[in-house]
């Protein structure tokens, strides 16, 4: 399962706080996704990037941001002005073209 | 944009029995579909794919059937074993990599 790692596993945040998940892989692989997945939901796309620093917005893009910098990492940042940001959230990495793709063991985030 | 649906939610089967889940999709420009098993706490792990070039694709136990016409594909698990027991995930992907999924099935195989 090694390969793309995500850290936290869990974390808590109070309400009106901004709060970054990590995302890290080595399998030099392009492309880089967020998901968010919520009880019987499947997953939904926030944010993906096909190349280093550059990115789009997925389905559910507000209240979020990302960064790519380095091609191994994707952190998605948790901003304040999502209003419902408790969740399972996943990121994923892939080939180019989007093809299989590769899933982290995923951050639970609780806010209150 | 694209719009995966998928059904039945959940399904509850004999150890033994066949097992179908359906998707359909909406976006013609989605050309690969892959299949994703997720256990309970784990994370998501690809099952099977299929690519819009080809109408069935088997592997052992699964097999996935493609209908581009019909924008509908189907995953097929015979011989179910307790440990199918997971949601099961459809995708549709385009070009542009971008991937949508279906809300989930859970498959309970009853022994």
């Amino acid at each position: 399962d090694g390969g793309i790692t995500q850290s936290p596993k869990y974390l808590f945040r109070k309400e009106g706080q901004n709060v970054t998940l990590s995302c890290e892989q080595n399998l030099n692989h392009d492309a880089m996704y967020w998901y968010r997945q919520d009880p019987g939901q499947g997953l939904r796309l926030i944010y993906y990037s096909q190349i280093v620093n550059d990115f789009q917005k997925g389905d559910i893009a507000e209240g979020y941001s990302v960064s790519r910098e380095k091609k191994e990492s994707f952190p998605l940042t948790v901003t304040s002005a999502q209003k419902n940001p408790t969740a399972f959230y996943l990121c994923a990495s892939s080939t180019p073209g989007g093809r299989e793709q590769y899933f982290g063991p995923g951050t639970r985030l609780t806010v209150t | 944009g694209e719009n995966v649906e998928q059904h039945p939610s959940t399904l509850s089967v004999q150890e033994g029995d066949s097992a179908v889940i359906k998707c359909t999709y909406s976006d013609s420009a989605s050309n690969y579909f892959p299949w994703y098993k997720q256990e309970l706490g784990k994370r998501p792990q690809l099952i099977i794919d299929i690519r819009s070039n080809v109408g069935e694709k088997k592997d052992q136990r699964i097999a996935v059937t493609l209908n581009k016409t019909a924008k509908h594909f189907s995953l097929h698990i015979t011989e179910t074993q307790p440990e199918d027991s997971a949601v099961y995930f459809c995708a549709a992907s385009n070009n542009a990599g971008k991937s949508t999924f279906g809300d989930g099935t859970t498959l309970t195989v009853k022994p």
